[in-house]
């Protein structure tokens, strides 16, 4: 399974600020993914990153909240914009292999926002 | 909207014991499923996937899938308190878009 790096893995903001994170992926993938995991929740689907066009958002999420970039097929970024405290939660990238649906994830970046 | 649900647990059992974790789906149109296993503070890691009805095994773990009833199961032979985790189902949807996660079973292996 492709290995998937994401930085920061943690970060503390203020209120108001935004954040982006990164996520690389060692080999090339069709199919990137968002999610948020809120403290003791399960995982949320926030977008699938399209490499090439705009990301597709689930039911909740926007793009002014949540822009995402996927300039090549291994790097993807989730910017959280103008952050509540709300916000706070784990946010981990995903692949998924084509031919068989399974997704991996990264190690999840855990943003607190004061 | 398609749905999976989980029993959130805890579920404890004694360390040798089998585990047994269940799930059930709304959407009948869904094809395979995924085990994950996620540790407090890391990432899911994907443990076992069926598309098929009946049982899937591997090593200690087997898959139980019944499409007829809409439910799937994973059993945990021989249960260790390293399996301590919790285990979250998940559906997929075509291309990985709408693929949903249970809330998750938080199973304890007592030693």
């Amino acid at each position: 399974s492709a290995v998937i790096s994401q930085k920061p893995s943690r970060d503390i903001c203020q209120r108001g600020t935004s954040l982006t994170i990164q996520c690389q992926v060692d080999s090339q993938v069709t199919m990137m993914f968002w999610y948020r995991q809120q403290p003791g929740q399960s995982l949320t689907l926030i977008a699938t990153a399209n490499q090439g066009s705009e990301a597709t958002y689930e039911s909740g999420f926007v793009i002014d909240k949540f822009p995402i970039s996927r300039p090549n097929l291994t790097f993807s970024t989730l910017t959280v914009s103008n952050m509540s405290p709300e916000d706070s939660s784990i946010y981990l990238c995903s692949v998924e292999e084509s031919e068989t649906l399974e997704q991996y994830f990264g190690p999840g970046t855990r943003l607190t926002v004061t | 909207q398609k749905e999976v649900e989980q029993n959130s647990g805890p579920l404890s059992v004694p360390e040798g014991a089998i585990a047994s974790l269940n799930c059930t789906y709304s959407d009948r149109g869904s094809q395979s499923f995924f085990w994950y296993r996620q540790y407090s503070g890391k990432s899911p890691e994907l443990i076992m996937f069926i598309y098929s009805n009946g049982d899937k095994e591997d090593g200690r773990f087997t898959a139980q899938l019944n499409k007829a009833s809409q439910y799937v199961s994973l059993l945990i032979r021989d249960s260790q308190p390293s399996d301590s985790a919790t285990y979250l189902c998940a559906s997929p949807g075509n291309y990985g878009q709408n693929f949903v996660f249970g809330p998750g079973t938080r199973l304890s292996v007592l030693p």
